[in-house]
């Protein structure tokens, strides 16, 4: 069955507003999750990594007051897309792992992702 | 820098066999991964690496030389569904996965 969860799978909304995407890891606790941002043709590109208690580590040209962050348990992490604009339309997709050094591989492990299409 | 270079774009016919390369430059290893991914679907897993040799799956093969920075992926007997893009990631000293930009894989019956 599936280990990582995310919702919603699709969300169509008007330019200015607000989407928030959940990330749910059913299988195991997550203290780190990965989230990612797919343009169509193009590879995975991490936004940011979000860690269990603490503040999102975001990568570079991402802007962390627009793609706000929150990983309040260690099976919950958010996205939220602020004041969505039609280039942030896009593909996200969240990750999560089992710790390294109890389970021998850092597979990661991906939610179905969320369409995100912003009119 | 870190980097990942695999193909673009490979095409095969059904029923053959094709390798897909990979090569890395980055600081620290972990391990390397294959995932397969259907347009507009999440990728998925298919195999990991952390020692050298070839790890065997099915009608799915990888193969990893350290020293090298190099692995490919075999896909044996392919199949119409076998159609994807196939994306190649390390995972660096911090186990944060460094992917590369994937390679499209057309089979043609």
């Amino acid at each position: 069955g599936a280990v990582v969860s995310q919702h919603p799978s699709r969300v169509i909304c008007k330019s200015g507003t607000s989407v928030k995407i959940e990330c749910r890891s059913l299988d195991f606790q997550a203290t780190t999750m990965f989230w990612y941002r797919q343009f169509p043709k193009q590879s995975l590109m991490l936004m940011a990594t979000s860690n269990e208690g603490s503040k999102a580590t975001y990568e570079q040209g991402v802007e962390k007051d627009k793609f706000l962050i929150n990983h309040a348990s260690l099976t919950l992490s958010t996205l939220t897309v602020t004041s969505a604009h039609p280039e942030d339309s896009s593909f996200y997709i969240c990750s999560t792992y089992r710790d390294p050094f109890s389970s021998g591989s850092n597979e990661q492990f991906f939610g179905p992702g969320t369409r995100l299409t912003v009119l | 820098g870190q980097n990942i270079d695999q193909p673009t774009e490979m095409t095969a016919t059904e029923g053959a066999i094709v390798q897909i390369n990979c090569t890395y430059q980055t600081s620290g290893f972990n391990g390397l991964f294959w995932y397969q991914q259907h347009a507009g679907e999440a990728p998925t897993f298919l195999s990991y690496n952390v020692l050298d040799g070839l790890e065997e799956k099915g009608r799915f093969s990888s193969f990893l030389s350290r020293s090298k920075g190099y692995s490919y992926l075999l896909l044996k007997e392919l199949q119409m569904k076998d159609s994807a893009s196939y994306l190649c990631a390390v995972s660096d000293s911090n186990y944060q996965l460094i992917w590369g930009a994937g390679t499209k894989l057309i089979i043609k019956p």
